[in-house]
């Protein structure tokens, strides 16, 4: 059964304090590991999506990368307009859609 | 703007009651998505349309179905409403119709059951 588990489910970091958001994986047969921003009230909005192990994309002060069970979201030296839910997604053989993890929660302070 | 459009933004009823709620694609996309979000649960996979026809079930309950109509847009119809249905429900649309993809949310339709 496709599994995903995201951590931590919270994270407070002071503005400029670099961090990593976990997502933990087990599908069969991954068709791409999908990171999504959501903004409180609205609908998440695409960030990456990665293929293969060993791949990274960035984006501003994000920085996605993917191991064959796990992919990490790099964030570095944050800022307040960073906060938001990050939710990732594994892209599975098994299915169509995608099954997101529950998100990772992040609040930057100035 | 994702260019997917979800109506209505916010909608309180009753227990029991019926509501529909309404999602256009964005342009030229053939695939629908519904999906529940919910505190406890986050964000659950509902159904999927493509090009008018069923293409996947998630975790939808009976009292709950959806439609795709000639003209893409989709519907979501929920019945016989209890609390525990209170939530988000968004649409999302993407290009592809068979293979996992990129998608496109829109803002959602904030569900409340009292």
């Amino acid at each position: 059964e496709d599994q995903v588990t995201q951590s931590p489910e919270a994270l407070r970091l002071q503005e400029g304090e670099s961090s990593s958001l976990n997502c933990s994986y087990t599908v069969s047969g991954l068709r791409g590991l999908f990171w999504y921003r959501q903004d409180p009230g609205k609908g998440p909005e695409f960030l990456f999506t990665l293929y293969s192990a060993g791949e990274e994309k960035e984006k501003e002060r994000l920085k996605a990368t993917l191991t064959k069970k796990e992919s990490f979201l790099h964030i570095t030296a944050p800022k307040p307009e960073d906060s938001a839910t990050y939710l990732c997604a594994p892209g599975s053989n098994s299915g169509y859609a995608l099954n997101f993890g529950k998100g990772t929660s992040l609040l930057v302070t100035p | 703007d994702s260019g997917v459009t979800q109506t209505p933004k916010h909608l309180i009823t009753a227990t029991g009651q019926r509501v529909t709620l309404r999602c256009s694609p964005r342009s030229g996309d053939l695939s629908v998505y519904w999906y529940q979000q919910s505190l406890d649960q986050g964000l659950q996979f509902l159904i999927q349309y493509y090009n008018g026809e069923e293409r996947a079930k998630g975790n939808i309950l009976e009292r709950f179905s959806a439609q795709q109509f000639p003209d893409l847009h989709s519907e979501l119809n929920l019945s016989s409403l209890e609390l525990g249905d209170s939530a988000l429900y968004f649409c999302a649309s993407s290009p592809s119709g068979g293979a996992v993809g990129e998608l496109f949310f829109g803002e959602g339709s904030r569900l409340t059951v009292l």
